[in-house]
This record gives C-alpha cells, sequence and structure tokens, in this order.
C-alpha cells in the first residue's frame, strides 16, 4: 500500500520568513496530493492540493510543488503570519473517492 | 452550509468498556470516511462507506471495532471492548465522490484508562 514520509515534523520559522515542508510517496498510482491545516482542536483543514499532471500550483502565499518522477512533493509558505503556526499534513490518493495515506504532520511554529 | 460534526468530542471511559462515536457528514456527501490518529502519529484509514454500503474497511484494526451506517446518512464507530491501544482521535471525512476533496470533522478523541 502507499506510504508517505513527511519531513520535519517541527519547524520554527520568524514571522516574516519562508516555510518548506517535503514529503514522498511510494505508490507510483497515486495521482491526488492534498495538504491539510489542523488547528487545536479542529479537524484537518484542506488548504491547497496537486494533481499529478501538474508540477506546481499556487494560492496566495501558499504553493505546492510536485515531482512525479522522484515521487517527492512539497509545500511552500512564504511571509509566514503567526496564524500560519499549526500541524501540517501532506497526503496521496488515487483520487475520486479513494482513501486518503497521510504523512506523520509537521508542527509550524510561526515566531512574532 | 453546515460541516461534518461529531459527536462526543471527548470519551473517556475504562478499559473494557465500550463506546460509540457517531459522525453526521455534510448533507448529500454519499462517502464517509473514518479515520484515527493515535499517539501523535499519521492519520490513518479505518473505513470508507458508499451511502450504506461498506466500500473499503480495510484499515479496520480488529473486531472490536464496529461502524454503521443505516440509511446511509450519519455513521456510528462502536469499540467493543475498548483497550488502551484504542486511545486517539477519532476523524470523520466526507464528500460527494463527484471530487477529490474531503472535509473531516473536528474529531472525537478517546482516552481509554
Amino acid at each position: 500500500g502507499e506510504n508517505v514520509e513527511q519531513h520535519p515534523s517541527t519547524l520554527s520559522v520568524q514571522e516574516g520568513d519562508s516555510a518548506v515542508i517535503k514529503c514522498t510517496y511510494s505508490d507510483s498510482a497515486s495521482n491526488y496530493f492534498p495538504w491539510y491545516k489542523q488547528e487545536l482542536g479542529k479537524g484537518p483543514q484542506l488548504i491547497i492540493d496537486i494533481r499529478s499532471n501538474v508540477g506546481e500550483k499556487k494560492d496566495q502565499r501558499i504553493a505546492v510543488t510536485l515531482n512525479k518522477t522522484a515521487k517527492h512533493f512539497s509545500l511552500h509558505i512564504t511571509e509566514t503570519q503567526p496564524e500560519d503556526s499549526a500541524v501540517y499534513f501532506c497526503a496521496a490518493s488515487k483520487g475520486g473517492y479513494q482513501k486518503v495515506t497521510f504523512g506523520t504532520g509537521t508542527k509550524l511554529q510561526v515566531i512574532p | 452550509e453546515a460541516g461534518v460534526t461529531q459527536f462526543p468530542s471527548h470519551s473517556v471511559i475504562e478499559k473494557g468498556q465500550t463506546v460509540t462515536l457517531r459522525c453526521d457528514p455534510i448533507s448529500g456527501h454519499d462517502n464517509l470516511y473514518w479515520y484515527r490518529r493515535v499517539m501523535g502519529k499519521e492519520i490513518k484509514f479505518l473505513l470508507h462507506f458508499v451511502k450504506e454500503s461498506k466500500q473499503d474497511e480495510s484499515g479496520m484494526p480488529n473486531n472490536r471495532f464496529l461502524a454503521e451506517r443505516t440509511g446511509g446518512t450519519y455513521s456510528t464507530l462502536k469499540v467493543q471492548p475498548a483497550e488502551l491501544e484504542d486511545s486517539g482521535v477519532y476523524f470523520c471525512a466526507s464528500t460527494t465522490g463527484n471530487t477529490d476533496t474531503q472535509y473531516f470533522g473536528p474529531g472525537t478523541r478517546l482516552t481509554v484508562l
């Protein structure tokens, strides 16, 4: 089955700096890669996703890149703000209504 | 539009007792999923309903876990008897099936003492 690895497990950045979280996946059949943000006491919330026919996607301060050959994908947050502090999960799926396989999470702390 | 709701938000039970978790998906979402996060590890898939049918239950850990979705609306996840290793946060998610996006509920934190 699919295995998703995520690094780093914790990340501290100064407000205004960039944060990068990296993930790898094992199943070449995976074609949908969502990123979730989980704040304290809440469930994971989708913040951005990318499909395997796209190499990069951007939404304001958030961008994701996908290297299908290397089975790598990354989340980039620019101009970080304290409200970006949360746990971020990368995930992989075969799309449609298929189950999602999550990485182990990255706890991001943005220091004011 | 109301999101995915879960009840209770927290549950503390003794080993050997029974607990039932409930999930109400977004209205009209035929696909419902259960996941759990144990001991700060990754969020792991448990099972997937399409309406009232179990589409994939490959993630269910053992026969102490029973999930139902009678009528294809809300779902329950029963743990009987609960063991210490069942402690964790149980998430429910739903989707229409026409989109890849799964919408997650706030989770139920289960503590087995």
